[in-house]
C-alpha cells in the first residue's frame, strides 16, 4: 500500500455520463497530481492542487474538472464522457514540488 | 518543445541478462530526472537523479546521468522474471516544476 487511496478501482460508464474519481493523498503530502494514462499516449499530466489550491495545469480538457478540499483530498470530474476517454486515472501526491511522487493504484475507467 | 524519449520501447530477453535501459531528453532548465516502474498498476519510485556522473545504485538497478549528452540509463543485472515491467523516465524542470514523461520500456524477462 503506498499511502495514496483511489477509489473506485474500476468504473464503467456510458458515453455522455459524468464521473467522479476521488484521491486522498498520503498523510503530510499538500500535492496532489492527477495523470491518465491510456495505450497509446503514456502519462499525460493533468491537474496539480498544492494545499486546496490549483497549482498547474496539463493537458486537461475543458469537460474535466478537479478540486482539492480541506482535508487534501481531490476529485477528478469528468463529464460528457466519449469512448476515448477510457483510461487508467493516477493520482499521485508529494510533500511540496519534490518530484518524488508516490501513485495510486489508479482508476480504470471504461466509457461504452 | 520539452520532450523525453526512451529507447527501446520494448524489450524480450532471458533471465540472468544484463539490461540497459536509455532515456534522452530535450528540455529547458533541466533540474532532476526520474525513474520509475510500473508492474500492474501504480509507477513506483526508483531513483532520482540530479547531478551528472554520479551512479545511484539499489540492488542489481542502477542509474547514471550524463548532463552533457542529454541522457540517462537505467541498468539490471541478473535480470530476474520480477523484474518485469514498464520502466518509466521523466524529467522535471525549473520552469513549472512538472514531470514531462517518456513513453516507457516494456521489458519482457523470460525464464
Amino acid at each position: 500500500d503506498s499511502g495514496v487511496t483511489q477509489t473506485p478501482k474500476h468504473l464503467i460508464t456510458a458515453t455522455g455520463q459524468r464521473v467522479t474519481l476521488r484521491c486522498s493523498p498520503r498523510s503530510g503530502d499538500l500535492s496532489v497530481y492527477w495523470y491518465q494514462q491510456s495505450l497509446d499516449q503514456g502519462l499525460q499530466f493533468l491537474i496539480q492542487y498544492y494545499n486546496g489550491e490549483e497549482r498547474a495545469k496539463g493537458n486537461i480538457l475543458e469537460r474535466f474538472s478537479a478540486q482539492q478540499f480541506p482535508d487534501l483530498h481531490s476529485e477528478l470530474n469528468l463529464s460528457s464522457l466519449e469512448l476515448g476517454d477510457s483510461a487508467l486515472y493516477f493520482c499521485a501526491s508529494s510533500v511540496g514540488v519534490y518530484p518524488h511522487y508516490t501513485f495510486g493504484s489508479g482508476t480504470r475507467l471504461t466509457v461504452v | 518543445e520539452d520532450k523525453v524519449v526512451q529507447s527501446p520501447l520494448s524489450l524480450v530477453v532471458h533471465e540472468g541478462d544484463t539490461v540497459t535501459l536509455n532515456c534522452s531528453y530535450e528540455v529547458t532548465n533541466f533540474r532532476s530526472l526520474l525513474w520509475y516502474k510500473q508492474e500492474k498498476k501504480a509507477p513506483t519510485f526508483l531513483f532520482m537523479l540530479t547531478s551528472s556522473g554520479i551512479e545511484k545504485k539499489s540492488g542489481r538497478l542502477s542509474s547514471i546521468l550524463d548532463k552533457k549528452e542529454l541522457f540517462s540509463i537505467l541498468n539490471i543485472t541478473a535480470t530476474q522474471t520480477g523484474d518485469s515491467a514498464i520502466y518509466l523516465c521523466a524529467v522535471q524542470t525549473d520552469s513549472n516544476y512538472q514531470l514531462i514523461w517518456g513513453a516507457g520500456t516494456k521489458l519482457i524477462i523470460k525464464p
